[in-house]
């Protein structure tokens, strides 16, 4: 079982160029997440889906873009990346419901 | 505790004590709350849930303690092992005002293991 795989796992971008971010679950999680995480804050919310074909603003989704078009796979993308969205950024799943979240092990993106 | 990586509160602890790190949550209406282990440069890792209808509950080496009316939860890790460090945090589940449910993640605490 390999959980919550993330691509790539490092990335520099420069100003304006853009990029999809893969995450991949093979647990039959209904609901799936984009958060970031930077130094001095909790982990954000992005975006995130409760099933195949939906997906929701989070906290912090401007900027961003998300699709679901399997229920396995949550890609998030960056139109025009800019300096402020260097971070860490970590795919989550979860069944509905009050259960905890499994996590992929982030992608670290700089953009320069 | 808050914060990934700088101003990091630390909590040092000698190997084989018991280790306590607190979180204090701020929505009344959460019903849910998770702590989680992160270890340098992996992704968050689940430790150890709690609903709001309990007030403690346990696991291998590690009990949550939850504390409503003064909205305080802890995680307590019996005898320590180096394996142990990592930066812990908490998450509460509950109905923003929004009327949404919403997870909000602590900014967590690291935790060292003196051998």
């Amino acid at each position: 079982n390999a959980g919550v795989t993330q691509t790539p796992k490092f990335r520099v971008l420069k100003t304006g160029q853009s990029m999809t971010l893969l995450c991949a679950q093979d647990m039959n999680h209904e609901y799936m997440y984009w958060y970031r995480q930077d130094p001095g804050m909790g982990l954000r919310l992005i975006h995130y889906s409760v099933g195949e074909g939906t997906t929701a603003k989070g906290e912090v989704p401007d900027g961003y873009n998300v699709s679901r078009l399997k229920k396995q796979n949550f890609l998030l993308g960056l139109e025009s990346a800019a300096p402020s969205q260097t971070s860490v950024y970590f795919c989550a799943s979860s069944r509905a419901g009050n259960y905890g979240y499994t996590f992929g092990s982030g992608t670290r993106l700089t953009v320069v | 505790g808050e914060s990934v990586g700088l101003h990091l509160p630390t909590l040092s602890v000698q190997e084989g004590d018991n280790s306590i790190i607190n979180c204090a949550y701020s929505n009344s209406a959460s019903d849910y709350f998770i702590w989680y282990k992160q270890e340098s440069g992996k992704g968050p890792q689940f430790i150890i849930d709690i609903r709001s209808n309990m007030d403690k509950r346990q696991g291998q080496r590690v009990t949550v303690l939850l504390n409503k009316t003064v909205k305080h939860l802890s995680l307590q890790i019996a005898a320590t092992q180096p394996g142990d460090s990592a930066v812990y945090f908490c998450a509460e589940k509950g109905l923003s005002s929004g009327g949404y449910q919403k997870v909000t993640f602590g900014i967590g605490t690291k935790l060292q293991v003196i051998p």
